[in-house]
């Protein structure tokens, strides 16, 4: 099976920035995501890196290096709406999506 | 119908009851997935389907079986539920399998096997 590591929870201040971090090991790779999902709702998609390197989206960036099998969520200026689960993806040489447990972000004022 | 939707919201189900979860996209993607999601595990893969009639296993099939008559639907059916069957179950859809195609999830169904 698939192994995708993140940390459980982080609590940052709003207009802070906070990074959350992923390793992985998977058979093959296809790509890596990032989705948020906020409590009782259905994830939704943030990013997505192939290549390694950095993508960046408004506030959020992910960040990517296959040789370290590593990728990291950068949140930007923290809003107390981003206080939500970070889920982080990797899919593997069949094309299926493998998922951390996902990280729970609380931003406080 | 935009996106995709899930059917029932929520359910609690006798143990041993058959029960089947509807899911429908509207956006004509190829492939469709059905996850469930339990605190401190993540989402996992039960069955998936690439195209229209075919369908593969995923990480945790046993107890499911699911079916893809035409591109829109992808119902998920458990024969005999059993109390670790307990989840939210989201279905998710997405226009190819490869580049950067991400999977939209349904709002999910939230299942107690009791």
């Amino acid at each position: 099976g698939q192994n995708i590591d993140q940390p459980t929870e982080m609590t940052a201040t709003e207009g802070a920035i906070v990074q959350i971090n992923c390793t992985y090991q998977t058979s093959g790779f296809n790509g890596l995501f990032w989705y948020q999902q906020h409590a009782g709702e259905a994830p939704t998609f943030l990013s997505y890196n192939v290549l390694d390197g950095l993508e960046e989206k408004g506030r959020f960036s992910s960040f990517l290096s296959r040789s370290k099998v590593y990728s990291y969520l950068l949140l930007k200026e923290l809003q107390m709406k981003d206080s939500a689960s970070y889920l982080c993806a990797v899919r593997d040489g069949d094309y299926k999506l493998s998922f951390g447990a996902g990280t729970t972000v609380t931003v406080r004022a | 119908i935009a996106g995709i939707t899930q059917a029932p919201t929520s359910q609690i189900l006798a143990a041993g009851r058959r029960m089947t979860l509807r899911c429908t996209q509207d956006m004509r993607h190829n492939a469709m997935y059905w996850y469930r999601q339990d605190l401190g595990l993540g989402l996992r893969l039960i069955h998936y389907s690439n195209t229209a009639g075919t369908t593969g296993k995923g990480e945790v099939p046993d107890g499911y079986s699911v079916s893809r008559a035409n591109t829109d639907d992808f119902p998920l059916t458990l024969a005999s539920a059993v109390p670790s069957q307990t989840s939210v179950y989201f279905c998710a859809s997405s226009d190819g399998q490869g580049g950067g195609n991400e999977q939209f999830f349904g709002p999910g169904t939230r299942l107690t096997v009791l």
